[in-house]
């Protein structure tokens, strides 16, 4: 089955430094990677859609100059979470699709941020 | 826009026993998808089972089925035989397609069901 990897797992960084989270799809190529963010015991939110060589479009609220996303090639996304704050500490979770039929189907496996 | 609500924010289980989770969503589109995705302790998100909205016949996968209701807009989720393994919180989701499918899935609040041993 598809495979998604994620990593880190889980990261700690000091308050106005940046950091990148990978999202790796290991045995397919992924036309489109989602982006969310879970805080404790809530629900997914969705914060971006990558389409690879075109720009994320971000949801509504999201700060696209804090939550930079890369989507370069079709295996890969990134997403960088510039200068840091404590605020910012959430878990974050990739997914990934081939095809507009493949959309919700795999998920990586997470990165918790903390930022201290 | 799309809403989904899970009214139960807890629930337990008997091993074994049979549990429904409830979940209902608010759309005016006639083309989407359901989901149920389970996340365990380890947070992986998996997805449990998937319901095409133009298909009447209600999706089972092994032990889970769905009861699925387009006029009530109702989506619940059926464990059958539930197992320690079960344990996770589930999230139904809602998914619009069409001309305007961009893959955007619409989480509930979740639930998070314990089976007991």
């Amino acid at each position: 089955g598809a495979v998604v990897s994620q990593h880190p797992s889980w990261v700690i960084c000091k308050s106005g430094t940046s950091v990148k989270i990978e999202c790796r799809s290991l045995d397919f190529q992924a036309t489109t990677m989602f982006w969310y963010r879970q805080f404790p015991k809530q629900s997914l939110m969705l914060m971006a859609t990558s389409n690879e060589g075109s720009k994320a479009t971000y949801e509504q609220g999201v700060e696209k100059d804090k939550f930079l996303i890369n989507h370069a090639s079709l295996t890969l996304s990134t997403l960088t979470v510039t200068s840091a704050h404590p605020e910012d500490s959430s878990f974050y979770i990739c997914s990934a699709a081939r095809d507009r039929e493949d959309y919700g189907y795999t998920f990586g496996s997470g990165t918790r941020l903390t930022v201290v | 826009a799309q809403t989904v609500t899970q009214s139960q924010p807890e629930m337990s289980v008997q091993e074994a026993e049979t549990v429904t989770l409830s979940c209902t969503y608010d759309t005016s589109e006639n083309n989407y998808y359901l989901f149920w995705y389970k996340q365990p302790p380890s947070r992986q998100m998996i997805l449990v089972i998937r319901q095409e909205a133009y298909k009447q016949q209600n999706a089972t996968e092994n032990r889970f089925s769905v009861n699925f209701q387009k006029a009530a807009k109702s989506f619940s989720l059926k464990i059958s035989d539930s197992q320690l393994g079960d344990t996770a919180m589930y999230f139904c989701a809602f998914m619009k397609l069409g001309s305007g499918n961009t893959g955007k899935l619409i989480f509930g609040q979740g639930t998070t069901l314990q089976v007991k041993p």
